[in-house]
């Protein structure tokens, strides 16, 4: 079983806060890492995948780095606003193959 | 359009039943995936597919079973054999290489 871990397990900011959290992925056989949003009553949506150490994406108010030798994501959010009110999920990618593996998810909720 | 499909989104079975959650795509996507949730925890791998006729265990594969006949469609079977099979069932696909696409769920409570 690959050892996939996120923290914290929740979180809850004010309207306006910046806030990140991590996932930590075993550091051999790296191939991608995914993050995803999961809304309330949604289903999950891909945030960034990423496959390069040292990678840095950006979508919006949302960004994420990669480590992949010390085996490690951050997400960031900036100004966190209510709607960023979701759990992001991790997931790592083993070799080239399909298999996923997610974390346990962080709770984010963001009160006005 | 183009998405994932779960079928049904409530599921009630009796024990000792099995009982199967559809999972069709129409997006071409070569691997589908099963997963489970329950309350508080992330997703768990049940069976994944990278092609026809092929799947894998995933970390949890004890007490389920699936088929991959068609490459739109991968059905799972809960069977008696899982003891606890009240959970949150979640199916994905995706290209190689690229995001997972995920359908809405189905909810299964034993009764």
């Amino acid at each position: 079983i690959l050892n996939v871990e996120q923290s914290p397990q929740s979180l809850h900011v004010q309207e306006g806060d910046s806030t990140n959290f991590t996932c930590s992925f075993p550091s051999s056989n790296f191939y991608a890492l995914h993050w995803y949003r999961w809304e309330t009553a949604k289903s999950p949506e891909a945030l960034f995948v990423m496959t390069l150490n040292g990678d840095e994406k950006k979508k919006g108010r949302i960004s994420a780095t990669l480590n992949t030798k010390e085996g490690y994501s951050y997400l960031y959010i900036k100004g966190s606003q209510p709607e960023d009110s979701a759990t992001y999920l991790c997931a790592f990618n083993y070799n080239a193959g399909n298999m996923l593996t997610f974390g346990g998810g962080t709770r984010l909720m963001v009160k006005p | 359009d183009g998405g994932i499909t779960q079928s049904p989104k409530y599921l009630f079975r009796k024990e000792g039943q099995n009982v199967t959650l559809s999972c069709e795509q129409n997006l071409n996507h070569d691997a589908m995936y099963w997963y489970r949730q329950d309350p508080g925890q992330g997703l768990r791998l049940i069976y994944y597919s990278q092609i026809v006729n092929d799947f894998q265990k995933g970390d949890i594969a004890e007490g389920y079973s699936v088929s991959r006949e068609k490459k739109e469609s991968f059905p799972l079977t809960v069977t008696s054999a899982q003891k606890n099979p009240t959970a949150f069932y979640l199916c994905a696909s995706r290209l190689s290489g690229t995001e997972a696409f995920f359908g809405q769920g189905t909810r299964l409570t034993v009764v």
